[in-house]
């Protein structure tokens, strides 16, 4: 079946800007998360999601970041004011429907901020 | 921070048997191993998982010490395909947030 799919694959944008970048989880899975990935390292958590609520937000570096699932199923990553320091791989997972279930990872949205 | 330590880097020779080991000595009772490898510009691949006892899919063996201090994993006849970034990650059995926590994970170069 079809795996996590990530819209865009590349994104670039100028210092300032507002990006929105999507995630669309494999069907039925109730559990989400944003991880970011920069060059050479592993990824790092962000967000998760259980359903529509966000169950773990520890991870948003700064209030310029927010995402959003409102209907339980793609997720939205916000980034408002990007600054270069931004620039990383997103990285989406989903799992079936518990925390402790294995995730699934889609391939990532590159974002480079000039 | 993770709570797993890797080498760096690593080769294999192609067909040959990849054994790439992780330490992760303050492990608690209910973590789980996972493993999971990155092939270069895509998303992290799930390979295999285990708790005490050793587990084996049709990808890797996991072999997991009776201390529960470190683990193996085993690529029985490597290829150039598995060429990536292998992880290893301990994570809580029944976490309320199930977040992952990535270390910098081990280089497998499988050379022809």
């Amino acid at each position: 079946g079809a795996g996590v799919s990530q819209t865009p694959s590349n994104k670039v944008t100028e210092k300032g800007k507002y990006v929105e970048l999507r995630c669309d989880p494999i069907s039925g899975h109730t559990a989400l998360y944003w991880y970011r990935q920069s060059l050479g390292q592993g990824p790092e958590f962000l967000i998760y999601f259980q359903g529509t609520g966000a169950a773990d937000d520890s991870g948003l570096p700064n209030d310029r970041f927010f995402a959003v699932r409102p209907e339980g199923s793609v997720s939205t990553l916000k980034i408002q004011r990007t600054e270069r320091g931004d620039s990383a791989v997103y990285l989406c997972a989903s799992s079936p429907d518990r925390a402790r279930d294995t995730q699934y990872f889609g391939p990532g949205t590159r974002l480079t901020v000039l | 921070d993770a709570k797993t330590t890797q080498p760096t880097s690593m080769d294999c020779a192609e067909g040959r048997a990849a054994n790439l080991p992780c330490n992760h000595s303050t492990i608690s009772g209910n973590e789980y191993v996972y493993w999971y490898r990155q092939i270069h510009s895509q998303g992290p691949q799930y390979i295999i998982h285990g708790l005490k006892n050793n587990e084996t899919n049709e990808m890797a063996s996991l072999i997991i010490t009776e201390d529960r201090k470190s683990s193996t994993l085993i690529l029985p006849h490597a290829t150039l395909r598995d060429t990536a970034v292998y992880y290893c990650i301990v994570r809580v059995a029944a976490s309320n947030t199930g977040k992952l926590i990535f270390g910098q994970g081990t280089t497998l170069q499988v050379k022809p």
